[in-house]
């Protein structure tokens, strides 16, 4: 139980373009959800936290008009990635919570941005 | 802020040896601590899950302890192979927020 996915896991894309990441939990109701992004041999570091039906709540140094997020529904959740630069090329990993006392946050796969 | 640092950042053995890895964080305030296994390219892999009221989780050849006093995790592996390569990652959970070290990259060789 509690697997979460993410699509595509690989994109690349010209400069200037926008590119979009779907999160979704496959086998439970996710009511918050979390984007996290990954330079190479950084941390992960939170962008923002999805909830269903409101606005996302981004961290502090992330654009909220670059990085747009959508979370429709108690399964999915959309980061967009708008105006893509080069700067912009990461590993995002979304993350959602299942539920239960301990708050475990269960990882997707990651998707791989690359801007050329 | 929250900081956690994971020692040491690479790390190279044999195969068979037990090994330990380190994370230590600044604020004992946490509600969680985790550990997680990352292989290259990939997402993350849940380990073990400590609640804050625990001191240690154990899981196969794994074991994790919590010294919330001393702001201090270990994750010990024993009889180390070479799918054990990997990069372990350290996060503390506080509330939803989870704050990363940034890792510890093993190599177990044949």
């Amino acid at each position: 139980g509690a697997v979460v996915s993410q699509h595509p896991s690989r994109v690349i894309c010209k400069s200037g373009t926008s590119v979009k990441i779907e999160c979704r939990s496959l086998d439970f109701q996710a009511t918050t959800m979390f984007w996290y992004r990954q330079f190479p041999k950084q941390s992960l570091m939170l962008m923002a936290t999805s909830n269903e039906g409101s606005k996302a709540t981004y961290e502090q140094g992330v654009e909220k008009d670059k990085f747009l997020i959508n979370h429709a529904s108690l399964t999915l959740s959309t980061l967009t990635v708008t105006s893509a630069h080069p700067e912009d090329s990461s590993f995002y990993i979304c993350s959602a919570i299942s539920g239960g006392a301990s708050n475990e946050q269960f990882f997707g796969p990651g998707t791989r941005l690359t801007v050329l | 802020k929250q900081e956690v640092t994971q020692i040491p950042a690479a790390l190279s053995v044999p195969e068979g040896e037990n090994l330990v890895l380190n994370c230590s964080f600044t604020d004992s305030a946490i509600y969680n601590l985790q550990w997680f296994r990352q292989d290259p390219g990939k997402g993350l892999t849940s380990l073990l899950l400590i609640q804050s009221s625990q001191r240690e989780q154990t899981s196969g050849r794994l074991n994790a302890s919590l010294d919330k006093s001393s702001g201090r995790s270990t994750l010990y592996i024993a009889a180390s192979q070479p799918g054990d390569s990997a990069t372990y990652l350290c996060a503390v959970i506080s509330g939803y927020a989870l704050n990363f070290g940034k890792g510890t990259s093993l190599l177990v060789t044949p």
